[in-house]
């Protein structure tokens, strides 16, 4: 596609719940991040995809949250047992190289609102 | 620990006047990325700089690399009111993947 696209735009959940997030990103790009941006702060990596396979999976927060590639193509991001500190906006970015030779393209976010 | 840490973290200035935001982080890195983030457009990368480089230019951007004193600066010149943005540096760590993001400057410029 013409960019990363990400889905849903916007989620909201009840506290316990579990989610799925999924990203799309651009087409040939090998290297796949996931961020996660809460209310007027920074990015905070995740975790970072070459292919499929996961060479870095330091940054997620706790074992409720696990992501998945199929081959250079659509990642998900799910977290299980949804708690309120989870509301972010989780941010998707695709690269053409990996270990960061290249730009990141972002997609436009997931608003996960946990009530 | 959070490595990139921006300053300002808010910045006002006249459509015209020069902006300067500037990036420490705290350990050895393979490049430096800045990026804009509005609500308009989402995050947009503007520049990278790698570890080895000491400045890059990119239109009205310019960008300087001190390795030294693991700092980087960031100048957008003759600003406009669409400059009106958060900017943020991202790094990545020497031997790693992860990209480490500050928390940002959030530039407005009046028209």
């Amino acid at each position: 596609g013409a960019g990363v696209s990400q889905s849903p735009s916007n989620k909201v959940t009840e506290k316990g719940k579990d989610v799925e997030l999924r990203c799309d990103p651009i087409s040939g790009h090998t290297a796949l991040y996931w961020y996660r941006q809460r209310l007027g702060q920074g990015l905070e990596f995740l975790i970072y995809f070459q292919g499929n396979s996961a060479p870095d999976k330091s940054g997620l927060p706790s074992d409720r949250f696990s992501a998945e590639r199929t081959g250079e193509s659509v990642s998900t991001l799910t977290i299980q047992r949804t708690q309120q500190e989870d509301s972010a906006v989780y941010l998707c970015a695709s690269s053409s190289s990996g270990g960061g030779r290249g730009e990141q393209f972002f997609g436009p976010g997931t608003r996960l609102t946990v009530l | 620990s959070q490595q990139g840490e921006e300053d300002p973290q808010a910045l006002s200035i006249q459509e015209g006047e020069n902006a300067t935001m500037n990036c420490s982080y705290k350990t050895s890195i393979n490049n430096l990325q800045w990026y804009r983030q509005n609500s308009g457009r989402g995050l947009v990368h503007l520049i990278l700089i790698r570890s080895n480089e000491r400045e890059k230019h990119s239109g009205r951007l310019r960008v300087t690399l001190d390795t030294s004193k693991k700092s980087s600066s960031l100048l957008i010149t003759a600003s406009r009111a669409a400059d009106t943005a958060s900017y943020f540096c991202a790094t990545e760590g020497a031997g790693t993947y992860k990209y480490i993001f500050g928390t940002g400057t959030r530039l407005k410029v009046l028209a």
